[in-house]
């Protein structure tokens, strides 16, 4: 399974909603990232797990939090977002290093928009 | 912080010709460089990567140069068809086992007209 998948694919919330995006892959990754995606600009990174501990955080508002339950999933949990916050939430995942692998594998993502 | 710069931001090639997109990086300790192909609506996809010490790696149609000291890559594709038609996005990285901080750059709308 080459395959990160991810839930809900839409999601329209207020700003006073409380919601989360799950991502999850079965590949045996042991880093896992959430990038934010606004239209015709590229992926920005937000977070970075390595391990399940959370490694990168690219000064991302505290109305984003995200969880590492376990090695195969990923949380992304939403609380009084913006409408600037509307965008497409990616995940990706990668591998430790090994004959210089290094590919990451990105979900389809969650196309959220906020009201 | 890296910074990765790209060019052209569009490029419309006619069926069968070449298309050339080239980055530029600023962090000279980044040492991986992959391409991402995006097509509207879809997950980005690794197309083609390139470590600091390989100067060029092909893949069929596809080809990616380095110049390491001018701290700029390309993206070559060859024999260009419809369905290389998507966006492309360079990125640069410091590779940190498994805990890649990937840095893309602003992306290439690539048209290929039949």
């Amino acid at each position: 399974d080459t395959e990160v998948t991810q839930t809900p694919k839409h999601l329209v919330m207020g700003m006073t909603n409380k919601k989360s995006l799950k991502c999850e892959q079965h590949m045996g990754h042991r880093a896992m990232y959430w990038y934010k995606q606004k239209a015709k600009k590229p992926p920005e990174l937000m977070f970075v797990y390595s391990y399940e501990k959370l490694s990168i955080n690219e000064s991302v508002p505290s109305r984003f939090s995200p969880e590492c339950p376990n090695s195969s999933l990923l949380n992304l949990h939403l609380h009084a977002l913006q409408p600037e916050d509307s965008a497409l939430y990616l995940c990706a995942s990668s591998q430790v290093p090994r004959n210089w692998s290094y590919e990451q594998y990105f979900g389809p993502g969650t196309r959220l928009t906020v009201t | 912080g890296e910074n990765v710069e790209q060019h052209p931001s569009t490029l419309s090639v006619q069926e069968g010709d070449s298309a050339v997109i080239k980055c530029t990086y600023s962090d000279s300790a980044s040492n991986y460089f992959p391409w991402y192909k995006q097509e509207l609506g879809k997950r980005p996809q690794l197309i083609i990567d390139i470590r600091s010490n390989v100067g060029e790696k092909k893949d069929q149609r596809i080809a990616v140069t380095l110049n390491k000291t001018a701290k700029h890559f390309s993206l070559h594709i060859t024999e260009t068809q419809p369905e290389d038609s998507a966006v492309y996005f360079c990125a640069a990285s410091k590779v940190n086992f498994g805990n890649e901080k990937l840095t893309f750059g602003t992306g290439t709308r690539l048209t290929i007209i039949p």
